[in-house]
């Protein structure tokens, strides 16, 4: 079974510049989450899609990110502008949903280097 | 959610047993223990989880006193490869939600 693809894995941008992660979640799981870790902590949670529609984004600043998953698969995470204080690694996990108790299976991540 | 509470870091010699202490006093009844790990430039990979009987699998032990307020992880053949940070996370039954603290560092050494 494929596990949770990301891409890109590093990324070094300016401030102000914009920035898009893609995730493709495990075949078959309809809850995909993205999370920021920033380093030596443990990973925040963004935001939380069940198919394609956000059940929690309480978390994700709205002003500078955004979150899609049009067809219920894939899904972007995007940062404009981007400030110094985003540098973390960017995580996706996926997970089957339905009843819980359940797991939730984490990407590689994309390390996003603000300058 | 109940938070918890995990030593910062902790030794272990390779080949030996890991017993990885996590406190959750303030648990409730339909929360679920959950233990995670994040090997160095990796994603948090699932280990075990349980309510209130002890489990086992083919990575670990997961043993929860009687009153649920705490918990041990135990990793039963260290080895190298278990260098981590390990996460204690107490889940309730129905959300979705993982929330994690800072965990604990665990280093096998040879």
């Amino acid at each position: 079974e494929a596990g949770v693809a990301q891409s890109p894995r590093y990324k070094i941008i300016e401030k102000r510049q914009s920035v898009a992660f893609w995730c493709n979640p495990i075949s078959g799981h309809a809850t995909l989450y993205w999370y920021q870790q920033i380093l030596g902590q443990g990973p925040k949670l963004l935001i939380q899609f069940q198919n394609n529609g956000v059940v929690d984004d309480s978390q994700l600043p709205k002003d500078r990110f955004s979150a899609e998953r049009l067809k219920g698969v894939d899904s972007t995470l995007k940062i404009q502008p981007a400030k110094l204080e985003d540098s973390a690694v960017y995580l996706c996990a996926s997970s089957v949903g339905g009843r819980p108790p359940y797991e939730q299976y984490f990407g590689p991540g994309t390390r996003l280097t603000v300058t | 959610d109940a938070k918890t509470t995990q030593p910062p870091s902790m030794d272990c010699a390779e080949g030996r047993a890991a017993n990885l202490p996590c406190n959750h006093s303030t648990i409730s009844g339909n929360e679920y223990v959950y233990w995670y790990r994040q090997i160095h430039s990796q994603g948090p990979q699932y280990i075990i989880h349980g309510l209130k009987n002890n489990e086992t699998n083919e990575m670990a032990s997961l043993i929860i006193t009687e009153d649920r307020k705490s918990s041990t992880l135990i990793l039963p053949h260290a080895t190298l490869r278990d260098t981590a940070v390990y996460y204690c996370i107490v889940r309730v039954a129905d959300d979705y939600k993982l929330s994690f603290g800072a965990g604990t560092t665990v280093t096998v050494r040879a």
